[in-house]
């Protein structure tokens, strides 16, 4: 079993829908969460980060964590065709994240104009 | 990609062959990593620097070495390749204070490996 588990997709995902990215994680002393957008050939970039259970929000992205399930998600709204890209979730044993991230192998999202 | 830079972006090796990859950062942060990523195997973390003069063992650290001579560079060598290393290998930086207080990874371009 992978430590941190996304489905690969692609995932297609008309534009001004809801895209939903999941993301499950085998270690239960994991203690930051991080999503990170990477686009075709380009590094990957920081989104969003959570470290408590429930809901965080910014702007049309929401993370959302249940340690008890060990999943955590990701939801954009109002998806936009440049939202296409790989989402790679990320996962840390320390607060506030360090230096040994663990990433999923990603989930490809494709939104449909 | 500011403030972390690789080289070189492309190269093409033979097997057996020998190469470093270059990695720069001017943010003037303790921590450097270099990540290779495969299809179907996400990003791997090979080797880790928490500071100059450091360095550890990441998850496929196999093959490689690597080098932090001063603060800005952080380099990793591959000895004798192999196929098994084509890959593109990412150096990244931690930057502290990030998005609400999260420490988090700032990548380099890229340097997209062949071995034949």
């Amino acid at each position: 079993q992978k430590e941190v588990e996304q489905n690969s997709g692609p995932l297609s995902v008309p534009e001004g829908a809801i895209a939903s990215l999941n993301c499950t994680y085998s270690d239960r002393g994991s203690q930051s969460f991080f999503w990170y957008r990477q686009y075709s050939g380009k590094s990957p970039e920081l989104i969003m980060f959570i470290y408590s259970n429930g809901d965080k929000e910014d702007g049309r992205f929401t993370a959302q964590l249940n340690k008890a399930s060990q999943y955590v998600s990701l939801l954009i709204r109002d998806s936009q065709p440049s939202d296409s890209a790989t989402y790679l979730c990320a996962v840390s044993r320390s607060n506030f994240g360090n230096e040994k991230l663990t990433f999923g192998t990603g989930t490809r999202l494709t939104i449909i104009p | 990609n500011a403030g972390v830079t690789q080289t070189p972006k492309f190269q093409v090796l033979k097997t057996g062959q020998s190469m470093t990859l270059q990695c720069a950062q001017d943010m003037n942060h303790n921590s450097m990593y270099w990540y290779r990523q495969d299809p179907g195997m996400g990003l791997r973390l090979i080797y880790y620097s928490a500071s100059e003069g450091t360095t550890d063992k990441g998850e496929v650290p196999n093959g490689y070495n690597v080098s932090r001579l001063n603060k800005r560079e952080f380099s990793l060598r591959l000895e004798s390749a192999a196929p098994s290393q084509t890959s593109v290998y990412f150096c990244a930086t931690l930057t502290s204070g990030g998005p609400h207080g999260a420490n988090v990874l700032t990548f380099g371009a890229g340097s997209r490996l062949t071995v034949l």
